[in-house]
């Protein structure tokens, strides 16, 4: 199975402002995404991280608010851009193995815009 | 589009209560069915899962059973521990682990 670092565990920032937050996986893994839990709801899925290209971003997220890197294999980062209090909610990274038979999950950012 | 509807929480149990977290989807095709888990500071994982109807998912002392008659793939366990206190997650997907639809998540607290 695979580890995944991720951080910041949590920030407070203002508005306005950007964070990007980092998820390091300890082995190469063919997938990874980004995904958003806003208080009360389930989890969303932002956009797939594509490694070398473009992420691919779902239907009401665009490049231009969440930009993703991921440099290689084992490395991503979602940025929160221009935040609001409305952006207040927690971010979690998720790999898929090698085999696309199991996926793993970052311990999650939880982030509060004030 | 896919969903997943799952009971809200939190549910407050003794310990070595019977427990059922109710969780129903919707969806086209034939999705596989998962249950995530979430312990206080760590990451969701993989409880167990169900890839076609009538399969069962077990782990942990966990059951699951994939009903398609009904779209419903309730979580239960037959006596639960202190250590079970989590967030647990009800999940589909109709692309393997790729794309996975999430439930709102319900908390199950076991006190001693």
């Amino acid at each position: 199975s695979a580890v995944i670092s991720q951080k910041p565990s949590r920030d407070i920032c203002q508005r306005g402002t950007s964070l990007t937050i980092q998820c390091q996986v300890d082995s190469q893994v063919t997938m990874m995404f980004w995904y958003r839990q806003q208080p009360g709801q389930s989890l969303t899925l932002i956009a797939t991280a594509n490694q070398g290209s473009e992420a691919t971003y779902e239907s009401g997220f665009v490049i231009d608010k969440f930009p993703i890197s991921r440099p290689n294999l084992t490395f991503s980062t979602l940025t929160v851009s221009n935040m609001s209090p409305e952006d207040s909610s927690i971010y979690l990274c998720r790999a898929l193995g090698p085999s696309n038979t199991e996926a793993f999950f970052g311990q999650g950012t939880r982030l509060t815009v004030v | 589009g896919n969903s997943v509807t799952q009971m809200e929480g939190p549910v407050t149990l003794s310990e070595e209560a019977f427990l059922t977290i109710n969780c129903t989807y919707t969806a086209t095709g034939y999705p596989s069915l998962f249950w995530y888990v979430q312990y206080p500071g760590e990451g969701l994982q993989l409880l167990l899962k169900a890839t076609k109807a009538d399969d069962k998912g077990s782990n942990k002392g966990f059951e699951a059973t994939y009903r398609k008659e009904t779209t419903s793939f309730h979580l239960e366990k037959g006596s639960v521990q202190v250590s079970d206190s989590a967030v647990y997650f009800c999940a589909l997907s109709s692309t393997g682990f790729q794309k996975l639809v999430f439930g709102t998540g319900t908390r199950l607290l076991v006190s001693p």
